[in-house]
């Protein structure tokens, strides 16, 4: 157990649906991440929040959303969803200020979204 | 061009066998580099991690950077079943957007019997 939990670890849906994945980082991390991770794009960076604030955006599509709550837990929302976006969906966090040093992450075990 | 590269593998291997696994990446302002290790349907693990070039060692695994060739790599010393998984390189630069970690592909190795 790595100290990130995930949640829910499985969900299936249709196209047009919206979902919400959910995190809760180690305890002390101040930084979440989000991945999506499919089978011909490897890992890919989302998304960043570090203390309730975004921090850095990667290649994530409008319609994805995300955002970390007071008690530092994270949801990532995925509307209007299209069979493509069926993937691996990681959380991760950090103990360190993203701009201060080594960005050493710790994964959760994922959320594996099927959209049919 | 992706900016990490990898080959994907599958790298099938004896127990017991020396296991080299590596990366090149095109941005030479990446100072932090790491491994992780992923078993399948599991996240990914940090296995090493260095900063610049130079070498790590810990128990069987050894990371080596090479910063001017633009090139790491992970061996695995007595490789054994159990390290059987995908290994992911990741790196990072510090700039105006923090230190995002980058990842290559992953190589997915076997470690037979």
């Amino acid at each position: 157990d790595s100290g990130v939990t995930q949640t829910p670890k499985h969900l299936i849906t249709a196209t047009g649906q919206r979902v919400t994945l959910r995190c809760s980082p180690r305890s002390g991390d101040l930084s979440v991440y989000w991945y999506q991770q499919s089978l011909d794009q490897g890992l890919q960076f989302l998304i960043q929040y570090y203390n309730g604030e975004e921090r850095a955006k990667g290649n994530i599509l409008e319609r994805f959303s995300a955002q970390q709550f007071p008690d530092l837990h994270s949801e990532l929302n995925l509307s209007s969803l299209e069979l493509g976006d069926s993937a691996l969906y990681f959380c991760a966090s950090s103990d360190s200020d993203p701009i201060s040093g080594a960005n050493v992450l710790t994964f959760g075990a994922g959320s594996r979204l099927t959209v049919l | 061009q992706k900016e990490v590269e990898q080959d994907p593998g599958p790298l099938s291997v004896p127990e017991g066998a020396i296991v080299s696994l590596n990366c090149t990446y095109s941005n030479s302002a990446f100072q932090y580099f790491m491994w992780y290790r992923q078993y399948s349907r599991k996240g990914p693990e940090l296995l090493m991690y260095t900063y610049s070039s130079g070498n790590k060692e810990d128990g069987r695994f050894t990371a080596q950077v090479d910063k001017s060739s633009k090139y790491i790599s992970l061996f695995i010393r007595d490789s054994q079943p159990s390290d059987s998984a995908t290994y992911l390189c990741a790196m990072s630069a510090i700039d105006n957007a923090g230190n995002m970690l980058t990842f290559g592909g992953g190589t997915r190795l076997m470690v037979k019997p």
